[in-house]
């Protein structure tokens, strides 16, 4: 199993610009996520889903965008980019009704300049 | 607004040693509790999780949990070099309309010194 795989893992944005960041997992769970991780901060949810067409916001959903149409894939689309969405993009699924306990991806890092 | 609130450090410590991570969390609902260890660039990965309180122990690492003082704790025993690494707090309310959605705090940089 490949866990959960994110593309891009790199990527620069100029202001205004709007890209997709792709989620996918192999593990058949239902429940998944999108954080962002900024430089010495703890993570902030900016979506999450609990199943196919199911989406729901998070802490710091503004800017941002996500759609849920099977099990395996969780895209986060960012609209009109700005440099406050600079930061560590993380996809997470759960395989237990949503525990809390993740298996994350490996990460997206982010620059809007 | 739910907090969860390490001390972001850095901890350092002697190979061999105790290192000691705490945290608090302001929400009284918050029913289960995580640790993840980060390495430098790298993701979180899931290390321990308690749900009720006092203590559980895996191999090195001990969690605490004291829901009256809404405090959580990390005990690595016999640190290694190789703990060195961002250790961070989570916390979830259990079931309902969860979700399993975690509030993360800031994060404790740990670094073992041979």
């Amino acid at each position: 199993n490949a866990g959960v795989t994110q593309t891009p893992k790199f990527r620069i944005l100029k202001i205004g610009q709007s890209m997709t960041l792709q989620c996918t997992q192999d593990m058949n769970h239902n429940y998944m996520y999108w954080y962002r991780q900024d430089p010495g901060m703890g993570l902030k949810l900016i979506y999450y889903s609990v199943g196919a067409g199911i989406t729901d916001k998070g802490e710091v959903p503004n800017g941002y965008n996500v759609s849920r149409s099977t099990t395996e894939d969780f895209p986060l689309r960012l609209e009109l980019a700005a440099p406050s969405q600079t930061s560590v993009y993380f996809c997470a699924s759960s395989y237990l009704q949503g525990n809390g306990e993740l298996f994350f991806g490996e990460g997206s890092r982010l620059t809007v300049l | 607004q739910k907090e969860v609130e390490q001390n972001s450090g850095p901890l350092s410590v002697p190979e061999g040693a105790i290192a000691s991570l705490n945290c608090t969390y302001s929400d009284r609902v918050s029913q289960s509790f995580f640790w993840y260890r980060q390495y430098s660039g790298k993701s979180p990965e899931l290390i321990m999780s308690i749900y009720s309180n006092g203590d559980k122990e895996d191999g090195r690492f001990t969690a605490q949990l004291n829901k009256a003082s809404q405090y959580v704790s990390l005990l690595i025993r016999d640190s290694q070099p190789s703990d060195s690494a961002t250790y961070l707090c989570a916390a979830s309310n259990a079931g309902g309309t969860s979700y399993g959605k975690l509030t993360f705090g800031q994060g404790t940089i740990l670094t073992v010194h041979p």
